[in-house]
């Protein structure tokens, strides 16, 4: 169980896209159809905004999107808000109801 | 409203043992699979183990750094998980999180307690 890779930090302006990948392995990421992602605010406790790789929770914005391709999965941020200031978690199920974790990626809005 | 409120963490000296709880109140907990993540200060988050609903077997599984020193079990009669973890070392320092296994497949992990806080020093 290696951890995926993430970019340790992403930054746009207000009202721009950002993208943060996440690179695992066929035994992780590529191997199934369940990343997820975790928004985490400073101090905060991380809350789900993207399951099984695009489909996003009860309540969060469409400006949060997910992808997947190959062994990478992608998140993306449309239309950048100052509220989207957060460390961002990509998680991915690597078989028998166990998961990995990336190293998590801070986005700062400038 | 689904709540999650994880309690026992404090300073223990390396080798040492420590019990962490759970309590979960606003969904049919019988039914629910359950995870503990950690947080060591100023990283990510690591995913410390699962436990399966009893119905499921209460099976429990557990990534590599903790896997046979620590226990992940459940007390259905009190809405309860537990994460039992032995032989503490410093890298165990983390706030320990508790959160409720969501998805038709059981993929994600869709409620999380507010977290509870380990320090492993002598």
């Amino acid at each position: 169980q290696s951890a995926l890779t993430q970019p340790r930090s992403v930054s746009g302006s207000p009202g721009q896209s950002v993208t943060i990948s996440c690179t695992g392995s066929g035994s992780d990421v590529g191997g199934f159809n369940f990343v997820s992602w975790y928004q985490q605010h400073p101090g905060k406790v991380p809350t789900v905004i993207i399951y099984d790789v695009d489909e996003r929770p009860w309540g969060v914005p469409d400006r949060f999107s997910g992808s997947k391709s190959g062994n990478t999965a992608s998140l993306t941020i449309s239309g950048l808000q100052a509220d989207d200031e957060a460390d961002y978690h990509c998680c991915a199920y690597a078989g028998r109801y166990t998961w990995v974790f990336g190293g998590g990626t801070k986005v700062t809005v400038l | 409203e689904v709540q999650l409120v994880a309690s026992g963490g404090k300073l223990v000296k390396p080798g040492g043992s420590l019990r962490l709880s759970c309590v979960v109140s606003g969904l049919s907990f019988s039914d629910a699979w359950m995870t503990w993540v950690r947080q060591a200060p100023g990283k990510g988050l690591e995913w410390v183990g699962r436990i399966s609903s009893e119905t499921d077997g209460a099976t429990t599984d557990y990534g590599a750094p903790v896997k046979g020193r620590f226990f992940i079990s459940r007390d259905d009669s009190k809405n309860s998980t537990y994460l039992q973890m032995n032989t503490l070392t410093t890298e165990d320092t983390a706030v320990y999180y508790c959160a409720v296994i969501l998805g038709a497949r059981a993929t994600y992990f869709g409620y999380w307690g507010q977290g509870s806080l380990v320090t492993v020093s002598s």
